[in-house]
């Protein structure tokens, strides 16, 4: 089957640096993503990582280690706007297609 | 960009009614398209895969008689909840793979079901 593991929450200051780390068991791996969700609001994507590496869009980081079936996203510079649940996700081939398959969220908490 | 719309945000249903929502990639063909239900403070659960033209693939547990999925067209496809009960009630998403356009899944803005 498929699972995935990240922490259930995370609190951090305005500034501040956060590295939320995803851990993952999966058949048929293509890569690793991180999704935003605002309450009430869609996934925003943030991220992809199919090879091993660090991967670096503006404030947000994503790095994948295939080998550990490990990766982390890493925000830097916090701002308020931050707060949100962060979603580590899986691409896998099952079943005849290419899915999502999503971890249980890290809720990210910044304060002033 | 690629925008996903879904219709509509919300609905309020009573108990035994049917409900349809949609999901429409606006400004680019999607040959799949795949439906998530999502529980207050709870992860996105995939539902099915809907690929335009051929049945729905539901995944484990999902009873496909009671979520009927439509792909009648590259930018359209439809989730009815059939006989909707109360524990129906969730956040349903759907998402939209651009076809040829690789791995980035483009998300609706979700339909908020309550039922009655």
């Amino acid at each position: 089957g498929q699972s995935l593991e990240q922490p259930s929450e995370v609190t951090a200051v305005e500034g501040a640096i956060v590295q939320i780390n995803c851990t993952y068991q999966t058949s048929g791996f293509y890569g690793l993503s991180w999704y935003q969700q605002h309450d009430g609001g869609a996934p925003t994507f943030l991220s992809y990582n199919a090879l091993d590496g660090l991967e670096e869009t503006g404030r947000f980081s994503s790095f994948l280690s295939r080998s550990d079936s490990y990766g982390y996203l890493l925000l830097q510079e916090l701002q308020m706007k931050d707060s949100a649940s962060y979603f580590c996700a899986v691409s896998a081939y099952s079943g005849g297609y290419n899915k999502l398959i999503f971890g249980a969220g890290t809720r990210l908490a910044v304060h002033p | 960009g690629a925008v996903v719309s879904q219709h509509p945000s919300w609905v309020i249903c009573k108990s035994g009614t049917s409900v349809k929502i949609e999901c429409r990639s606006l400004d680019f063909q999607a040959t799949t398209m795949f439906w998530y239900r999502q529980f207050p403070k709870q992860s996105l659960m995939l539902m099915a895969t809907s690929n335009e033209g051929s049945k729905a693939t539901y995944e484990q547990g999902v009873e496909k008689d009671k979520f009927l999925i439509n792909h009648a067209s590259l930018t359209l496809s439809t989730l009815t909840v059939t006989s909707a009960h109360p524990e129906d009630s969730s956040f349903y998403i759907c998402s939209a793979l651009r076809t040829g356009g690789g791995y980035e899944q483009y998300f609706g803005p979700g339909t908020r079901l309550t039922v009655t």
